[in-house]
């Protein structure tokens, strides 16, 4: 149980252009969901909590206008990232928790290798 | 600003030997600590949580948590070439995101 999808798993884009990225829980129903990313040989870093039904909150130093969430469902959260450039170029993840479980840990999806050329 | 630390490693162990891995927090309203592994290239895995002081066993793993010293640690018992990967630790207090150590690379030799 508590499985999370992510899709796409891998994207090539020109710089400039727009991509979006899905996280769905496919047994559970998540109020909350969390986008991270990652740089090569570092950490997970927060972007933002995504809300259901609500605005997200953004980390300090992420940009809530490039990076635009959305939490449409129970089941459903999405990254956009616009106007993408090279330097976006990164592993981005998000993770879930089934409802009322947050103490029981955080289910990733298998993330997205975002390649910015 | 709320911190977790760990050595980055890497840690080379003989296969078989017991692997230690180490992990401290700024945060004493930190309330629940987990252990993920993450294999190059894929996201993280949830290896093991605890919530009390004292030590939790999971077959070959072991985490310890002692939040007077803010420390948590993850051992893992004959250690496999498998096991080669970098663990995360991750504390969290309630209703608040994860935050991420920046993980020990462990390398288990056969």
């Amino acid at each position: 149980g508590a499985v999370v999808s992510q899709h796409p798993s891998r994207v090539i884009c020109k710089s400039g252009t727009s991509v979006k990225i899905e996280c769905r829980s496919l047994d559970f129903q998540a109020t909350t969901m969390f986008w991270y990313r990652q740089f090569p040989k570092q950490s997970l870093m927060l972007m933002a909590t995504s809300n259901e039904g609500s605005k997200a909150t953004y980390e300090q130093g992420v940009e809530k206008d490039k990076f635009l969430i959305n939490h449409a469902s129970l089941t459903l959260s999405t990254l956009t990232v616009t106007s993408a450039h090279p330097e976006d170029s990164s592993f981005y993840i998000c993770s879930a928790s089934p409802r009322g479980s947050q103490a029981y840990g955080y289910t990733f999806g298998s993330g997205t290798r975002l390649t910015v050329v | 600003q709320k911190e977790v630390e760990q050595n980055s490693g890497p840690l080379s162990v003989p296969e078989g030997a017991i692997a230690s891995l180490n992990c401290t927090y700024s945060d004493r309203g930190s309330q629940s600590f987990f252990w993920y592994r993450q294999y190059s290239g894929k996201s993280p895995e949830l290896i093991m949580f605890i919530y009390s002081n004292g030590d939790k066993e999971d077959g070959r793993f072991t985490a310890q948590l002692n939040k007077a010293s803010q420390y948590v640690s993850l051992l893992i018992r004959d250690s496999q070439p498998s096991d080669s990967a970098t663990y995360l630790c991750a504390v969290t207090a309630a209703g608040t995101a994860l935050i991420f150590g920046k993980g020990t690379t462990l390398s288990v030799s056969s």
